[in-house]
């Protein structure tokens, strides 16, 4: 049964810091691997999908990267600002059900 | 403009009271899910479609009930609603032919009292 776990839970930094998230997953046979945005009692916004085939993906100042063989993600994130304070979840979709099984998230704060 | 809405956002019931939570894509999507967002449990799916008249359970399935008579349409229905069920509810759907990247609605926030 896939476990998708996400390091660290909270993340407070400076504005203008480099800093990446982790993401790591017990079963190496993904289909794909989302990361989403979610704003407090909001909805989630897709950010990068990485289909197992890739190693990573971009979009701005966000960078994805999937490491099937050792079982993790990561998510850069440059040059961070306080709009991108959030929390920040991956979600593995496998198996035929349709169903992202989704890690804690990590709760970024970006301090001015 | 390329979205998932869901309705009502917010909902404040009474226990026993049936309710329908409706769920709409513009997408053409095939696949159509809801989640449930519970504070240290996080995301968990409740209902899954794979098509028109093609529904099944997914984790946590007790006490709902979906339908998929229209391709954009899922609702989720409570028939008779329970305080373990207060929850921010999502509706998700995508496409296998676009690599099966999930879009979210907005989430709907119940309160069951």
């Amino acid at each position: 049964k896939q476990e998708v776990t996400q390091i660290p839970a909270a993340l407070s930094v400076p504005e203008g810091e480099n800093l990446v998230l982790n993401c790591s997953f017990t079963d190496s046979a993904i289909y794909n691997l989302q990361w989403f945005r979610q704003d407090p009692g909001k909805g989630l916004t897709s950010l990068l999908l990485i289909q197992s085939s890739q190693r990573e993906q971009t979009s701005g100042r966000l960078n994805a990267s999937l490491d099937k063989s050792s079982g993790r993600s990561t998510l850069y994130i440059a040059a961070s600002q306080p709009g991108d304070s959030a929390t920040y979840l991956c979600a593995d979709f496998s198996g035929g059900y349709n169903k992202l099984i989704f890690g804690a998230g990590t709760r970024l704060a970006v301090h001015p | 403009e390329a979205q998932v809405t869901q309705n009502p956002r917010y909902l404040i019931t009474v226990t026993g009271k049936k309710l329908t939570v409706t769920c709409s894509q513009n997408m053409n999507h095939e696949y159509m899910s809801w989640y449930r967002q519970d504070p240290g449990l996080g995301l968990r799916q409740i209902y899954y479609s794979m098509n028109v008249e093609v529904t099944d359970k997914g984790d946590v399935p007790e006490g709902y009930k979906v339908s998929r008579k229209e391709k954009r349409n899922f609702p989720l229905i409570l028939e008779s609603p329970s305080p373990n069920q207060t929850s921010l509810y999502f509706c998700a759907s995508s496409s296998p032919g676009l690599y099966n990247e999930q879009f979210f609605g907005p989430g709907t926030r119940l309160t069951v009292l």
